[in-house]
């Protein structure tokens, strides 16, 4: 089946401008993370969604972040008066139930450029 | 607050060698442990998944070791092969929140 997908792959974009990133998550998954993973370094939790809300939004760098999940499934990573910092490749991931137990599984990520 | 640390932080070995690669984790209260692969310019793959009462799992010709109590978790990948040339994460999951290492860059020549 179909696996975890994110568009657009790439993203380029001016500093103080406004992007939105995509998820759409294994059909049938009620748990969604977001990750941010910057040159050289692991991924780094952002925000945890159960169905359509954010369960854990604790890794969030600051209020220019915001994600959402409005009918459960497809989820919008929105950041705003975007940072030459905020240059990353965005994971999203998701797994069936969220529990300890679940394998999360990941899209191949958004790779967002901030000039 | 949990610091995921993987070492080597990069490793190159000639085919058909067996490999070791280290994870260690600060905090032992950890529901699990995963090891991930990731390609360049690709998301993660889940490899194996030791939840916190386990001691190993095994997946061919992966074994992932877990001894919490001293926050260590290891690796080993028997018979080296090229296309096993990829960087290799270890995630400590917690309460949603999942941590990761920052890999291990492993390139088998043939």
């Amino acid at each position: 089946g179909a696996g975890v997908s994110q568009t657009p792959s790439n993203k380029v974009t001016e500093k103080g401008k406004y992007v939105e990133l995509r998820c759409d998550p294994i059909s049938g998954h009620t748990a969604l993370y977001w990750y941010r993973q910057s040159l050289g370094q692991g991924p780094e939790f952002l925000i945890y969604f159960q169905g359509t809300g954010a369960a854990d939004d604790s890794g969030l760098p600051n209020d220019r972040f915001f994600a959402v999940r409005p009918e459960g499934s497809v989820s919008t990573l929105k950041i705003q008066r975007t940072e030459r910092g905020d240059s990353a490749v965005y994971l999203c991931a998701s797994s069936s139930t969220g529990g300890a137990t679940d394998t999360q599984y990941f899209g191949p990520g958004t790779r967002l450029t901030v000039l | 607050k949990q610091e995921v640390t993987q070492i080597p932080a990069a490793l190159s070995v000639p085919e058909g060698e067996n490999l070791v690669l280290n994870c260690s984790f600060t905090d032992s209260a950890i529901y699990n442990l995963q090891w991930f692969r990731q390609d360049p310019g690709k998301g993660l793959t889940s490899l194996l998944l030791i939840q916190s009462s386990q001691r190993e799992q095994t997946s061919g010709r992966l074994n992932a070791s877990l001894d919490k109590s001293s926050g260590r978790s290891t690796l080993y990948i028997a018979a080296s092969q090229p296309g096993d040339s990829a960087t290799y994460l270890c995630a400590v999951y917690n309460n949603n929140d999942m941590r990761f290492g920052a890999g291990t860059r492993l390139t088998v020549k043939p």
